[in-house]
């Protein structure tokens, strides 16, 4: 099946700090999606981006599919930001809806 | 909009006993799946159903987890007997299949499970 990588799976920075989460692919995928976690579990809806540029505020993603990565900007990092992120690849065809996950990266925000 | 509900949040069950979850989509959502989020790992899908169809139930453990969706609305995840390694969360999800691709999976806020 296809492999989702994430890096790096830790990282821990100060409040206001950049950061920058990559995921990679072994296969094309029909779409990819970024989470984030929140400390209770929740999971929400950051990105839905199969390719290109997207921004929210102080996120934005770009997934290069033809490369097979995507990756995550967060900008002046707020305490609240903390959590688990992971993206989730689709694949096209009979697999469409399917969603396979990364293992995650664990930003810790400190004040 | 409500968002996706699920019910209960926490259970704790003796091995060999059964359990069951409940999930209610946001409305108008046809695709609803159920996922198995082990500590420290990301979800993986246990089965996704079409309206009331099951479209995918590839890793449902069959001998012991069934899963319904009667009337294309809500759905029931039961576990019977549970084993140890059961313990995880179980996260329901829901989308608006457009037909061109799963589109943007919602989550629910899952139900934890422990398993003794």
């Amino acid at each position: 099946g296809i492999q989702v990588e994430q890096s790096p799976p830790d990282l821990i920075l100060q409040e206001g700090a950049n950061s920058t989460l990559r995921c990679n692919f072994s296969d094309s995928v029909n779409n990819l999606q970024w989470f984030h976690q929140n400390p209770w579990g929740q999971l929400i809806n950051l990105f839905y981006i199969p390719s290109g540029t997207k921004q929210n505020g102080r996120l934005s993603a770009t997934t290069v599919a033809t490369e097979r990565y995507s990756l995550l900007y967060i900008s002046s990092s707020q305490t609240t930001d903390s959590g688990v992120y992971f993206c989730a690849v689709e694949l096209g065809g009979t697999s469409y809806g399917k969603l396979t996950f990364g293992q995650g990266t664990i930003l810790t925000v400190h004040p | 909009e409500a968002g996706v509900a699920q019910s209960p949040r926490y259970k704790i069950i003796e091995k060999r006993q059964s359990v069951a979850f409940w999930c209610n989509p946001i409305s108008g959502h046809a695709t609803l799946y159920w996922y198995q989020q082990i500590l420290g790992q990301g979800p993986k899908l246990l089965i996704q159903f079409q309206n009331n169809g099951v479209v995918d139930d590839s890793q449902l453990p069959k001998d012991r987890f069934s899963a319904e969706r009667l009337k294309g609305v809500d759905s029931t995840l039961k576990i019977q007997p549970a084993k140890l390694e059961d313990s995880a969360v179980y996260l329901c999800a829901s989308s608006w299949n457009s037909g061109g691709g799963g589109g943007t999976q919602y989550f629910g806020p899952g139900t934890r499970l422990t398993v003794l």
